[in-house]
């Protein structure tokens, strides 16, 4: 069980605006940065935002991340089909080691 | 351009040793941190640890008494050990570098698989 919790499942249409969530502590995001992962299937995580709300370069301006407490949220503006794919989110533990969330798979309908 | 190669047996049976390599290539490993990641079948992310160039490293606290990352014998180099594995540590393992969860490059993943 990841001690970062998300929804297993997140659907939207193409157009629309989706948010995934993610809860923590104050031991990870509370104190901590987040990051976004995105997975396509069969490939490697994709590294999506950094620093809780920054974008790596090429990563579309649809994409935003922001924090409150002790809790994340990625959201993804104009849906697109391409953006069908497993999100993850992972932060920094004060234990010294770093957390996942459990992954929300995004349906675009 | 950055990537990460990596490579290890592929096939083990229980209580043998995984150990797995990972290349740094297009970039310096030094100042960074490289970490070792794992994916199940059909699950989640579970960080393992990671290690510096200096040979510091940290370690998932459920999975430490079991792991060591160590630095190759080559520069830009490190691998992972697990000892004493079982069927649930058949996964696909990945390599990063990166610091702490700002994993920005990978490598393309070696699927282990535990069985007798």
């Amino acid at each position: 069980q990841s001690v970062l919790t998300q929804p297993p499942s997140a659907s939207g249409t193409p157009g629309q605006r989706v948010t995934i969530s993610c809860s923590g502590s104050n031991s990870n995001i509370g104190s901590n940065n987040v990051y976004w992962y995105q997975q396509l299937p069969g490939t490697a995580p994709k590294l999506l935002i950094y620093r809780t709300n920054q974008r790596p370069s090429g990563v579309p301006d649809r994409f935003s991340g922001s924090k409150s407490g002790t809790s994340a949220s990625l959201a993804i503006s104009g849906l697109r089909s391409e953006d069908e794919a497993d999100y993850y989110c992972a932060a920094w533990d004060d234990t010294l080691s770093v957390l996942f969330g459990g992954g929300t798979k995004l349906t675009v309908l | 351009q950055v990537q990460l190669q990596q490579w290890g047996a592929g096939l083990l049976k229980p209580s043998e040793t995984l150990s797995l390599t990972c290349s740094v290539y297009g970039g310096s490993f030094s100042g960074f941190y490289c970490s070792w990641i794992r994916q199940s079948p059909g699950k989640g992310l579970e960080w393992i640890g990671e290690i510096n160039d200096s040979g510091t490293t940290n370690y998932n606290p459920s999975l430490k008494s079991r792991v060591t990352i160590s630095l190759g014998s080559s520069k830009n180099q490190f691998s992972l050990k697990l000892r004493s594995v079982t069927a649930a540590d058949t996964a696909v393992y990945y390599c990063a570098r990166g610091s702490g969860s700002y994993l920005v490059y990978w490598g393309q993943g070696t699927l282990v698989t535990v069985s007798s």
